[in-house]
């Protein structure tokens, strides 16, 4: 099926530090999204971004993240600066339509903020 | 998330037993409910989804059934086996986004 790609799979870093995670989406989707899950829990929505604009964020989108995907690039997550309530696992999604179509999730990437 | 919700959160099935994971959403305007499943480790993954003008879908051991009046949904997997535990997701779409149920954990023991 349709593959989104996440970059790096595991990142560990001091708290405080800015992070930047990677999606490369479904190469002809439109819609984009990161979602929240601290292990076990559930999937939790933070921001839905479209035509270089986000969309819709959620409360758990604080002022310290930022979400771009600048010339059709990766779309990316960057959060700065880092707190501990920030380790978690982060997925990003994309999907061809907004709300009614498939939402295909990449391989999640592992944050860990010490 | 508030506009769906999940239940049961833990589920504990025999092997070969049947499992059903029942879901209801606020937004009598959703038309599209599709269903994760997540492996440890993993990410969630399509496994069926059912949009609005039908009431029942199956394939390959899931099925799904839509009430619309009731605004409730539901997952049943028949003969469940080992493999088949795992965090399971309900969603709903409303005003364009989707909203995720909180999960099921399906424990299936041999």
């Amino acid at each position: 099926g349709p593959k989104v790609l996440q970059i790096p799979s595991h990142q560990i870093i001091d708290m405080g530090q800015m992070v930047t995670l990677n999606c490369d989406p479904v190469s002809n989707h439109l819609y984009f999204y990161w979602y929240k899950q601290i292990l076990g829990q559930q999937m939790e929505f933070l921001v839905n971004f479209y035509n270089g604009k986000v969309m819709e964020k959620s409360k758990l989108f604080k002022d310290q993240f930022s979400v771009e995907r600048p010339d059709g690039s990766y779309f990316t997550l960057k959060i700065q600066p880092t707190a501990l309530e920030d380790s978690a696992v982060y997925f990003c999604a994309s999907s061809s339509y907004r709300g009614q179509d498939t939402q295909y999730f990449g391989p999640g990437t592992r944050l860990l903020v010490l | 998330g508030e506009q769906v919700e999940q239940l049961p959160s833990i589920l504990r099935v025999q092997e070969g037993s049947s499992a059903s994971i029942n879901c209801t959403y606020e937004n009598s305007a959703s038309n599209y409910f599709p269903w994760y499943k997540q492996e440890p480790g993993e990410n969630p993954k399509l496994i069926i989804d059912i949009r609005s003008n039908m009431e029942r879908k199956q394939t390959q051991g899931l099925i799904v059934l839509l009430d619309k009046k009731a605004k409730r949904f539901s997952l049943h997997i028949t003969d469940t086996q080992p493999g088949d535990s795992a965090m399971y997701f309900c969603a709903a779409n409303s005003n364009n986004r989707i909203f995720f149920g909180d999960g099921t954990q399906l424990v299936v023991k041999p």
